[in-house]
């Protein structure tokens, strides 16, 4: 148990829909960062949020937004949804800024679109 | 753009076999990350390195940083079931962008 929590587990909807993936990290991480997997493309780097504050943006489309909360906790949005945002998407948290030292996984919401 | 690329990218062995898996780069890394990913789980941070050649041992896990800190290989010596699993490299820039930069992943399986 990498201490970091992950909700849902999976999520299944339909094309044009909004849903929300939520994110708890481990106790004492500042940092979140947030991972889009495909069989296709890999682990995607999409956003980062360091104590409340966006700090780093990757591949992160516009359609997908996120955000962190006062108590450290996180979600992402993903709105307009098409069938290619089928994945996995995974939060990651760690102490500092830099990603430079350990980075906790959760085990990840698999979202289906259908 | 950097890129990193993890050959092979699938690698089946019988138990008890020797394997090395590389990450390779055209680009200078500030240290380098090796996680091991099994079905339905997210990515688990195995080591960092960070120093040019170093070399750091995890059990039957050998893992080293070429000297100008652009690859790495990961050893496995005497490989069992429990290591089978998708093993990604991932490196880190501390300059301006101070992005991690991941490899597609080695995707092994040992069998018993």
């Amino acid at each position: 148990d990498s201490g970091v929590t992950q909700t849902p587990k999976h999520l299944i909807t339909a094309t044009g829909q909004r849903v929300t993936l939520r994110c708890s990290p481990r106790s004492g991480d500042l940092s979140v960062y947030w991972y889009q997997q495909s069989l296709d493309q890999g682990l995607q780097f999409l956003i980062q949020y360091y104590n409340g504050e966006e700090r780093a943006k990757g591949n992160i489309l516009e359609r997908f937004s996120a955000q962190q909360f006062p108590d450290l906790h996180s979600e992402l949005n993903l709105s307009s949804l098409e069938l290619g945002d089928s994945a996995l998407y995974f939060c990651a948290s760690s102490v500092g800024v830099q990603h430079l030292g350990e980075a906790f996984f959760g085990q990840g919401t698999r979202l289906t679109v259908v | 753009t950097q890129l990193l690329e993890q050959s092979p990218q699938f690698l089946s062995i019988q138990e008890g076999e020797n394997l090395t898996v590389y990450c390779n780069s055209s680009s200078v890394f500030s240290s380098l990350q090796w996680y091991r990913q099994e079905p339905g789980e997210g990515p688990v941070l195995l080591v960092t390195v960070v120093t040019g050649g170093e070399v750091k041992k995890l059990k039957r896990l050998t893992f080293q940083f070429g000297d100008a800190r652009k690859d790495s290989s990961l050893h496995i010596t005497a490989a069992q079931p429990g290591d089978t699993g998708l093993y990604l490299c991932a490196g880190f820039n501390a300059g301006n962008n101070r992005k991690l930069i991941w490899g597609l992943g080695t995707s092994l399986a040992v069998n018993p």
